[in-house]
């Protein structure tokens, strides 16, 4: 089954302690993105990434850092979080050529105290 | 730098009553995309327009695209419970690879039985 995966679904974890979420895909699709969704604030792209080893900021980089080892993950990477990173956070993936569908993954909410 | 707008932000309708969301871009599009989030889910694409002046229908929703490719219509005739949910309008992002999406902060459709 085509699909895009996250882990974890759930995460309540405290200011200043790293963590990672993972995203993979089992589309061979080249493009990937994070995003956060914050009531009232649509969906905010937070990374993109075009192929492996290439990335580039999107509207809300600040505090998050991301890497594309293989083509098919994409982790997002929290450092140091705060807790206005408390959010929900979707990865999504997409073909290329003259779609521009993204496919997204289940969410994974994060809570930090 | 470019927006994507949508209106309105909620809608309240009556079983049966129509439902139409307007999307605005400040820039002109190369195509734009609809997504619909069923509550607690990840968003799911609905359709891709690329036309000028396109009209697209899917059972009871229609898509249009306008003449300047700088906006688009949902609409739905005769709402249903099923409807429920949050509906994105997404386009290219300006000056970015493809797949690099911006999306409208969506408009939040509830349907009273």
């Amino acid at each position: 089954e085509a699909q895009v995966t996250q882990n974890p679904r759930y995460l309540i974890t405290v200011t200043g302690k790293k963590l990672t979420v993972t995203c993979s895909q089992n589309m061979n699709h080249e493009y990937m993105s994070w995003y956060r969704q914050d009531p009232g604030l649509g969906l905010r792209q937070i990374y993109y990434s075009m192929n492996v080893e290439v990335t580039d900021k999107g509207d809300v980089p600040e505090g998050y850092k991301v890497s594309r080892k293989e083509k098919r993950n994409f982790p997002l990477i929290l450092e140091s979080p705060s807790p206005n990173q408390t959010s929900l956070y979707f990865c999504a993936s997409s073909l290329g050529g003259d779609s521009y569908e993204q496919y997204f993954g289940p969410g994974t909410r994060l809570t930090v105290t | 730098g470019q927006q994507v707008m949508q209106i309105p932000q909620y809608q309240h309708v009556q079983e049966g009553e129509d439902f139409t969301t307007y999307c605005n871009s400040s820039t002109t599009l190369s195509n734009i995309q609809w997504y619909k989030q069923r509550p607690g889910g990840h968003p799911v694409f609905l359709i891709q327009l690329v036309k000028s002046g396109e009209v697209k229908k899917q059972k009871r929703l229609t898509f249009q695209f306008g003449e300047a490719k700088k906006n688009s219509s949902l609409h739905i005739t005769a709402t249903q419970t099923t409807d429920v949910g949050t509906y994105f309008c997404a386009g290219p992002r300006y000056g970015g690879s493809q797949g690099n999406l911006i999306f409208g902060k969506g408009t939040k459709l509830s349907v009273k039985p």
